[in-house]
Formats: C-alpha cells, sequence, structure tokens
C-alpha cells in the first residue's frame, strides 16, 4: 500500500529565506499530489495540487514540485515570514481514492 | 452552511460513558472521512466513506469505534466505553466527487474529546 514519509523533525527558517519541505511516497507515483497548512487548533486547508504530468506549479510565495523518477515533491516558501509558521502535509489518493496523508513537518519562521 | 461543522467543539465525558461525534459534510460531497488527531501528531485514519459503497473500517482502532453516514450526507462517529487513550481531536473531512482524483478535502473544526 501506498506511504507518504515527510521529516518529522521541525524546520526551523529565518525570516526571509526559502523553507523547502519534503514529501517522498513509496509505490506508484499518483496522478495528483496534494498539500495541506495545519494551525494549531484547527484542520487542514487545502494549498496546491500538482499534477503528475506538471514539474512545478507556483502559487504567489509558494512553489511545489514533483520528481515521479524520485518519487518525491517539494514544497518551497520563498520570503518566508512568521505567519507562515504552522504544520504542512501533503497528501495523495490511493488505489481505491482514499486520500493518504503524511504525518506533517511542522515548520518555524522566526524573525 | 458552507464548510463541514462538526460538534460538538468540545466534549468532556467521564470513563466507560458513550459519545457521538457529529459531521455534516458539505451537501454533495459523496466521499467522507474521519481521523483522529493526538497533540502534536500526525493525522490518524479512522473511517471512510465513499457514496453508496461499504465504508472502509479499516482504521477503528477497536471494536467500541463505530460510524454511521444516513442518507450519504450527515455521519455520527461513536466510541462506546470511553478510555483516557481515546481523548484526542477528531477531524471529519469530506470531497466533492465531481473533481474525480484531484479533488481536495474540506476538513470541519474537529471535535476535542476529553476523557476524565
Amino acid at each position: 500500500s501506498q506511504k507518504i514519509e515527510q521529516n518529522s523533525e521541525a524546520l526551523n527558517i529565518q525570516e526571509g529565506k526559502t523553507a523547502t519541505l519534503t514529501c517522498n511516497y513509496t509505490n506508484y507515483s499518483p496522478a495528483y499530489l496534494q498539500w495541506y497548512r495545519q494551525d494549531p487548533g484547527r484542520g487542514p486547508v487545502f494549498l496546491l495540487l500538482i499534477r503528475e504530468n506538471e514539474k512545478e506549479k507556483r502559487k504567489e510565495r509558494l512553489k511545489v514540485t514533483f520528481d515521479t523518477t524520485l518519487k518525491q515533491s517539494l514544497f518551497h516558501i520563498t520570503a518566508s515570514q512568521p505567519a507562515d509558521s504552522a504544520t504542512y502535509l501533503c497528501a495523495l489518493r490511493d488505489s481505491n481514492y482514499q486520500l493518504i496523508w503524511g504525518a506533517g513537518t511542522k515548520l518555524i519562521i522566526k524573525p | 452552511g458552507a464548510g463541514v461543522s462538526q460538534s460538538p467543539s468540545n466534549k468532556v465525558t467521564e470513563k466507560g460513558k458513550d459519545v457521538e461525534l457529529r459531521c455534516d459534510p458539505i451537501s454533495g460531497h459523496t466521499a467522507l472521512y474521519w481521523y483522529r488527531q493526538s497533540l502534536g501528531q500526525g493525522l490518524e485514519f479512522l473511517i471512510y466513506f465513499q457514496g453508496n459503497s461499504a465504508p472502509d473500517k479499516s482504521g477503528l482502532p477497536s471494536d467500541r469505534f463505530s460510524a454511521e453516514r444516513t442518507g450519504g450526507s450527515v455521519s455520527t462517529l461513536t466510541i462506546q466505553r470511553t478510555q483516557q487513550e481515546d481523548s484526542a481531536v477528531y477531524l471529519c473531512a469530506s470531497t466533492p466527487s465531481s473533481t474525480g482524483w484531484s479533488a481536495e478535502a474540506f476538513f470541519g473544526q474537529g471535535t476535542r474529546l476529553t476523557v476524565v
């Protein structure tokens, strides 16, 4: 079955720098991969989706890449701000259409 | 409402009591998921409803946990004989069918369950 791995250690980044988070999956490449943001005490909120035939997707300061050879997606936040501090999760659908989630990486942007 | 609604927001119950958690998904969303999240941990899958198909109950941790989805809409997660280890935030999410495999998940605000 499909599994997702995200770095469980918190990522500390200085304000203004680029934060890069990693999502690795184990089996077949999904048609789509999604990234979500979760703030404490709230449910995850959808940010971006990237298709398997897309190498890169951008939305404002966010950029997602998808490398089906490495079975990896990278999530970048440029010009990071303290307000970007949150936990970021990646998700994809398995063959049963069910969403599979990574455990998330906590991002801390220091002023 | 426009989003996924969960009730109650908070629930404190005594060990051994039964609790019911409710999820009202976005109208028309065919898929509904229940997750459990302990403090600082990731999402723990509990159960998945997709349309009229039999639910995927593979994530339910014990037979004290059960869930129903009536009329393809509202879902209730029931925990019988609650234990302290059941304390967590229970999150519900729904996804539309119209966008297929790319469909994003919409989450409710969660129910924080505390068993004392």
